[in-house]
């Protein structure tokens, strides 16, 4: 069954704390995986395309990466105003179909 | 930068009653779709469109309909609101297959 795992669903950091966040996936023929930010009571805000396995992208504190099986996003020393949740997405064979994890939902205390 | 806007941000409307919720993307993509998102539920797709008159169903279909008379606009209707569909709606557009910007949102109660 094509779907999308994120994990943790809630992680709590200090300010300058750094870690990792999941997003592991088992949709067949990956065309590309999508990381997004979303704020509350808004709509989810695009970040980051990965295409490849071994593929990087960097934005500011944030930094994604791509295996063939998982994503992680990375977050360096964190500031309170990147509290949010973050969405990870799969786009599979089906170039129109989009599965979504349910998100990790991010608070960073200053 | 890609611009996603949806016609309210808030609605309040009554049981039986036909809504609308309008989406107009202004970076000529051919893709458009509408999501509901719900707590413990993430985003479900209710429909899809390619083109301009084209559409598809997602995985929600059921209560609802869509309109796509010009390129830039995408219009989900709710036939006869019902309390089930309370919910957060979300307009994306999307170049070809390429990543999707999402709208603003609209919080739609319905009582």
């Amino acid at each position: 069954e094509d779907q999308v795992t994120q994990s943790p669903e809630a992680l709590r950091l200090q300010e300058g704390e750094s870690s990792s966040l999941n997003c592991s996936y088992t949709v067949s023929g990956l065309r590309g995986l999508f990381w997004y930010r979303q704020d509350p009571g808004k709509g989810p805000e695009f970040l980051f395309t990965l295409y490849s396995a071994g593929e990087e992208k960097e934005k500011e504190r944030l930094k994604a990466t791509l295996t063939k099986k998982e994503s992680f996003l990375h977050i360096t020393a964190p500031k309170p105003e990147d509290s949010a949740t973050y969405l990870c997405a799969v786009q599979g064979y089906n170039f129109n179909k989009f599965y979504f994890g349910s998100g990790t939902k991010l608070n960073v205390k200053p | 930068d890609v611009k996603v806007t949806q016609s309210s941000r808030y609605l309040v409307k009554r049981t039986g009653e036909k809504v609308f919720l309008e989406c107009v993307q202004d970076m000529d993509h051919e893709n458009m779709f509408w999501y509901r998102q719900d707590p413990g539920l993430g985003l479900r797709l209710i429909y899809f469109s390619y083109d301009v008159k084209m559409k598809e169903k997602g995985d929600i279909p059921e209560g609802y309909s869509v309109s796509r008379e010009k390129k830039e606009r995408f219009s989900l209707i709710l036939e006869s609101a019902s309390t089930n569909q309370t919910s957060m709606y979300l307009c994306a557009s999307s170049l070809r297959q390429r990543e999707q910007y999402f709208g603003p949102g609209t919080r739609l109660t319905v009582t």
